[in-house]
């Protein structure tokens, strides 16, 4: 199924150190979600999106969604060893035939050394 | 308030069985939406409810069905199962069908032997 380019696939940093990963797609989306998925466990929601060009913190973690409604990034500043986890991108379009229906990224596994 | 409850949280079956997933919504919730998570495919919509009727459907075989009661509690179901079916199989919950921020139960993790 189609899914969203979420880059990069993988991350190995320093406790301390910013992060960046982003999300892209060929398609156009009207809400854009950030998800952390700890092993065993389901998705937890971190960051919503609704709007074009909309910037959102939530403690260390900012999210910005993109103006041409393509791409959507998160930052982490500052990580801590509880950072670590797989980081997910979802992408819900308009209409009726999207409800419920979120498209993710292939995620991004966040790793942080002490 | 209590969150995403899927049960059962672990399931073992044999190729050819059906198998039922339960799942109940926080209070208040009336949309439901299943995903399955696995390696390969990564999180795949499945199906969503909204006030038991079923309003969107993913690319998934008729071998995996749903409900949704007047509670909002949902299972799901599939049929004659295969070992390609071996996932972890994710609830979400929200307040209005096409909600953005679903909220996740646990998952249930089946296996297929």
């Amino acid at each position: 199924g189609q899914q969203l380019n979420q880059s990069p696939q993988s991350m190995f940093i320093q406790e301390g150190e910013d992060v960046s990963m982003n999300c892209t797609s060929s398609s156009i989306f009207n809400t854009w979600l950030w998800y952390k998925q700890d092993p065993g466990e389901g998705p937890v929601l971190l960051i919503a999106l609704y709007k074009a060009g909309e910037l959102t913190s939530n403690g260390r973690l900012t999210a910005q969604f993109g103006i041409t409604r393509k791409d959507s990034f998160l930052n982490i500043s500052a990580s801590i060893p509880s950072d670590v986890g797989i980081y997910f991108c979802a992408g819900r379009r308009a209409g009726g035939t999207s409800y419920g229906k979120l498209t993710f990224g292939q995620g991004t596994i966040l790793t942080v050394h002490p | 308030k209590a969150g995403v409850t899927q049960t059962p949280r672990y399931l073992i079956k044999t190729r050819g069985q059906q198998v039922t997933l339960s799942c109940s919504p926080i209070s208040g919730h009336r949309s439901v939406s299943w995903y399955q998570q696995t390696p390969g495919q990564g999180l795949q919509f499945l199906f969503e409810y909204f006030s038991e009727t079923q309003r969107n459907k993913g690319n998934f075989p008729g071998r995996f069905s749903g409900r949704q009661f007047s509670n909002s509690r949902s299972e799901m179901n599939v049929s004659t199962l295969e070992l390609g079916d071996s996932a972890l199989y994710l609830c979400a919950s929200s307040l209005e069908t096409g909600g953005h921020g679903y909220t996740f139960g646990s998952g249930t993790r089946l296996t297929v032997v």
